[in-house]
């Protein structure tokens, strides 16, 4: 079974400039979330779905990111535009609400450098 | 708001030692707590998921404790290895399915 997808893997951008990443969670997982990761850090939601619902986009930069999950399996998480303090890497995650665990499973990340 | 911490934020060990790392976390009531590995570039690696009626789990080398009460959870690792060298970071999750992050522990297992 294949796990979560990301992609892409890496992306160098100029500040001002857009950029989207992608994810396919665990087939069946409806519970997606995107978590940031700081250098040094662990990771911080920025936003997690319920199938196609936004249940927790309260740490969101509405401003300048956005997040959508049109049919409820794969997701895209924009900024635009990005800023310098935008370089981190962008995980996805997926699990399965309907079992009693609700483990966490992760993709490989996307690393931002906004230059 | 839940708050969790990692102690130590680094640890090196000679190979074959055995080790603790530590996690603490502020509010107990929780749904569960999951270990997780991290290598320089990659995303986080499931290691260990304990439930709050749970005590602790166990998985080859590895070992997890939860005290709710007293808002903690360790990872034991016996005999460690050099690929054992990673970050290890704690999740505390809520019944709303919210999750908070730890910083991590970076261990290096010198050979």
């Amino acid at each position: 079974e294949a796990g979560v997808v990301q992609s892409p893997r890496y992306k160098i951008i100029e500040k001002k400039q857009p950029v989207a990443f992608w994810c396919n969670p665990i087939s069946g997982h409806n519970t997606l979330y995107w978590y940031r990761q700081n250098l040094g850090q662990g990771p911080e939601l920025l936003i997690r779905y319920e199938n196609e619902e936004a249940v927790d986009d309260s740490q969101l930069p509405k401003d300048r990111f956005s997040a959508e999950r049109l049919k409820g399996v794969d997701s895209t998480l924009k900024i635009q535009p990005a800023e310098l303090g935008d370089s981190a890497v962008y995980l996805c995650a997926s699990s399965l609400l309907a079992t009693n665990t609700g483990e966490l499973f992760f993709g490989e990340g996307s690393r931002l450098t906004v230059l | 708001k839940q708050e969790v911490t990692q102690i130590p934020a680094a640890l090196s060990v000679p190979e074959g030692e055995n080790l603790v790392l530590n996690c603490s976390f502020t509010d107990s009531a929780i749904y569960n707590l999951q270990w997780f590995r991290q290598d320089p570039g990659k995303g986080l690696t499931s290691l260990l998921l304990i439930q709050s009626s749970q005590r602790e789990q166990t998985s080859g080398r590895l070992n997890a404790s939860l005290d709710k009460s007293s808002g903690r959870s360790t990872l034991y690792i016996a005999a460690s290895q050099p690929g054992d060298s990673a970050t290890y970071l704690c999740a505390v999750g809520d019944y709303g399915q919210n999750f908070v992050f730890g910083p991590g522990t970076r261990l290096s297992v010198l050979p």
